[in-house]
């Protein structure tokens, strides 16, 4: 079965600490994405790649960063530098840009901070 | 350039009907609905692009009105399993590389009551 998978399900944040989550797909998708979602708001893009070794900063790109080493996989870490990490984050992938294309979505992500 | 939803919340009775709106101040290119349980990822749902269409399946449809720039979803004869956030995602006519970009709304809360 084709799918994003993203793990941990649930990860925990010391201060001071740096901690990375997993985005893994297996779509054959060109672009992928990293979004936060706090309680009872939207989607806030963090950051996004669309092609290996390449990616954009999104919105709210201070305090995280990533990477892009493979096609199906897109880790973002979570610096130290990031004052208010708590949050749910879901990762994205797409096609290349195509008309009837849209965004799918992973299982997400809940981070909090001990 | 986040695009506004309204309402934000609404609460229904199984079998009533709902729409849910969603206006960007920016010329836009297709319009993305998805739907969101609690703590689970954005399923998607449709896509509307710029050309005034309308799609559906099933009881939910939408519209996209290009001169306004507002998307509309139709939720009819709402059934107990239609519980949960909407979200719009919008992308620009005029937008920066290829990968999709997508600005999402607040969300639209909707409980379906028996």
């Amino acid at each position: 079965d084709g799918g994003i998978t993203q793990s941990p399900k649930y990860l925990f944040r010391k201060e001071g600490q740096n901690v990375t989550l997993s985005c893994e797909q297996n779509l054959n998708h060109d672009a992928m994405y990293w979004y936060r979602q706090d309680p009872g708001q939207g989607l806030r893009l963090i950051y996004y790649s669309q092609i290996v070794n390449d990616f954009q900063k999104g919105d709210i790109a201070e305090g995280y960063s990533v990477s892009r080493e493979k096609k199906e996989s897109f880790p973002l870490t979570v610096t130290s530098a990031q004052k208010n990490p708590t949050a749910f984050y879901l990762c994205a992938s797409s096609p290349w840009a195509g008309k009837q294309e849209t965004q799918y979505f992973g299982p997400g992500t809940r981070l909090l901070v001990l | 350039q986040q695009p506004v939803q309204s309402p934000q919340a609404v609460i229904l009775r199984e079998g009533e009907d709902a729409v849910i709106n969603c206006s960007s101040s920016k010329a836009l290119y297709s319009v993305h609905w998805y739907r969101q349980k609690h703590g689970e990822a954005p399923i998607f749902l449709m896509i509307l692009l710029k050309g005034g269409e309308q799609k559906g399946h099933d009881k939910i449809s939408a519209s996209f009105n290009e001169k306004k720039q507002q998307s509309s979803l139709y939720l009819t004869a709402s059934q107990l399993s239609y519980s949960g956030t909407y979200f719009c995602g919008t992308e620009l006519l005029i937008s920066s590389g290829s990968a999709r970009q997508l600005t999402f709304g607040s969300g639209t809360q909707l409980t379906v009551l028996p």
